[in-house]
């Protein structure tokens, strides 16, 4: 049982590329998102998904893509790389019911992007 | 709007000592959760504790325990007998609801241990 799987683990980009990180849980989650972290910060919501199919934005959308074909995979989309995109990111899955009752929450490894 | 403050931006501790790390949350939907990370200096997010909003009793996971007081709106954590491993970034986040499924996070706070 893997977890939550995201590679690759570090990525130098250069302004203006484009690159795909990606995201694989094997817990059958319903639920996936992505969060970024950047220096001194907690970790703030990019896109996320509550089904296959079925994608919504977070707090820092803007130059991110998403998709969910499948419930394992929900791999995030740079469009055109800026150097504020340089951060930390992670991805997360987790299943949780009405009236907070908690099954799982949890984080992959990340992603460390530097863009240049 | 959902909101977590976190206000310790560094606590210093002693081996064996406990300490309580600060956390109050504002949202007005009833169900929600309260989770507590560490993250240490390698970087990846570890899960320390849960507290769901309709949960009678205070969380507890060996020396974590969650001071969990809805009518002030806080969810403090608390080590019990600290230890040199403990020292790392600690953050605390909130689960709500309208969202499907999302984590507001606190911007942290960084725990020392010292021997």
């Amino acid at each position: 049982n893997a977890g939550v799987t995201q590679t690759p683990k570090f990525q130098v980009l250069k302004t203006g590329q484009s690159m795909t990180l990606q995201c694989a849980q094997d817990m059958n989650h319903e639920y996936m998102s992505w969060y970024r972290q950047d220096p001194g910060m907690g970790l703030r919501l990019i896109h996320y998904s509550v089904g296959a199919g079925i994608t919504d934005q977070g707090e820092v959308p803007n130059g991110y893509n998403v998709s969910r074909s499948t419930t394992e995979d929900f791999p995030l989309r740079l469009l055109s790389a800026a150097p504020s995109q340089t951060s930390v990111y992670f991805c997360a899955s987790s299943y949780w019911e009405h009236r907070g009752r908690y099954y799982g929450y949890t984080f992959g490894s990340g992603t460390r992007l530097t863009v240049v | 709007a959902q909101k977590i403050t976190q206000t310790q931006p560094g606590m210093f501790v002693q081996e064996k000592e406990a300490v309580t790390l600060d956390c109050t949350y504002d949202t007005s939907d009833p169900s929600y959760g309260l989770f507590w990370y560490k993250q240490p200096s390698s970087g990846e997010m570890i899960f320390l504790i849960y507290q769901g909003s309709y949960d009678q009793q205070n969380a507890t996971e060996g020396r974590y325990s969650l001071n969990f007081q809805k009518a002030r709106k806080s969810a403090n954590l608390v080590i019990s007998a600290s230890q040199l491993g403990d020292s790392a970034m600690y953050f605390c986040a909130l689960l709500f609801n309208q969202a499907g499924t999302a984590l507001i996070f606190g911007k942290g706070t960084t725990l020392s241990v010292s021997s």
